[in-house]
């Protein structure tokens, strides 16, 4: 089977930084995605990563780890508009190499 | 492009009833997946196709559900003899087969059945 796990919920303060973990033991690996989802939308893509390391984009970094299983998504200088349900996803292979498989997702709450 | 466009957006039903909801991709994208959301929880995978062939069904999906990509372009996705259960926000998504492949999302189809 497999099996991508999020913290469901996390509370952070306005300017300050912080970090969702996500681990998973899945059948394959061909990548992994960080979507944002505000209440009521579509997600939006955030980040890749395929190979280990630290990928830095603006406010947000992305972190693989894939001998551990293990990414996180860092978020810095947070601001109100950051709150949103923050989710995990990974390509698992299979058939072409393309099946997507999300994780339950992190609520993150910015307060001021 | 307008992006992944998704018809219809709510649709309320009785159950027992069937119904069949629309798809049209990003031209350009290979991929179509389809998933279903319900309040609080992430994505559950459904389906997906490369081009006109459906290349992985969830093991969670039974068979009153069914989809189709008859040319490669867009898809659909019936349910038959709804539930109350199969109430969600059923949402496509479309992506290129090579390099990053992220997947683009459309607003999703909510369903209410009654």
């Amino acid at each position: 089977g497999q099996n991508i796990d999020q913290p469901t919920e996390m509370t952070a303060t306005e300017g300050a930084i912080v970090q969702i973990n996500c681990t998973y033991q899945t059948s394959g690996f061909n990548g992994l995605f960080w979507y944002q989802q505000h209440a009521g939308e579509a997600p939006t893509f955030l980040s890749y990563n395929v190979l280990d390391g630290l990928e830095e984009k603006g406010r947000f970094s992305s972190f693989l780890s894939r001998s551990k299983g293990y990414s996180y998504l860092l978020l810095k200088e947070l601001q109100m508009k950051d709150s949103a349900s923050y989710l995990c996803a990974v390509n698992v292979g299979g058939g072409s190499q393309g099946n997507l498989i999300f994780g339950k997702g992190t609520k993150l709450s910015v307060k001021p | 492009d307008t992006g992944v466009s998704q018809n219809p957006r709510h649709k309320i039903t009785k159950r027992g009833q069937n119904v069949t909801f629309r798809c049209d991709p990003i031209s350009e994208h290979n991929r179509l997946y389809w998933y279903r959301q319900t309040l609080g929880q992430g994505p559950e995978f459904l389906t997906y196709f490369q081009n006109e062939a459906q290349l992985e069904k969830s093991r969670l999906l039974s068979d009153r559900f069914s989809a189709e990509r008859p040319k490669g372009s867009f898809s659909t996705l019936e349910i038959q003899r709804t539930e109350q259960g199969d109430s969600a926000m059923y949402l496509c998504a479309s992506s290129l087969a090579t390099g990053r492949a992220e997947a683009f999302f459309g607003q999703g189809t909510r369903l209410t059945v009654v």
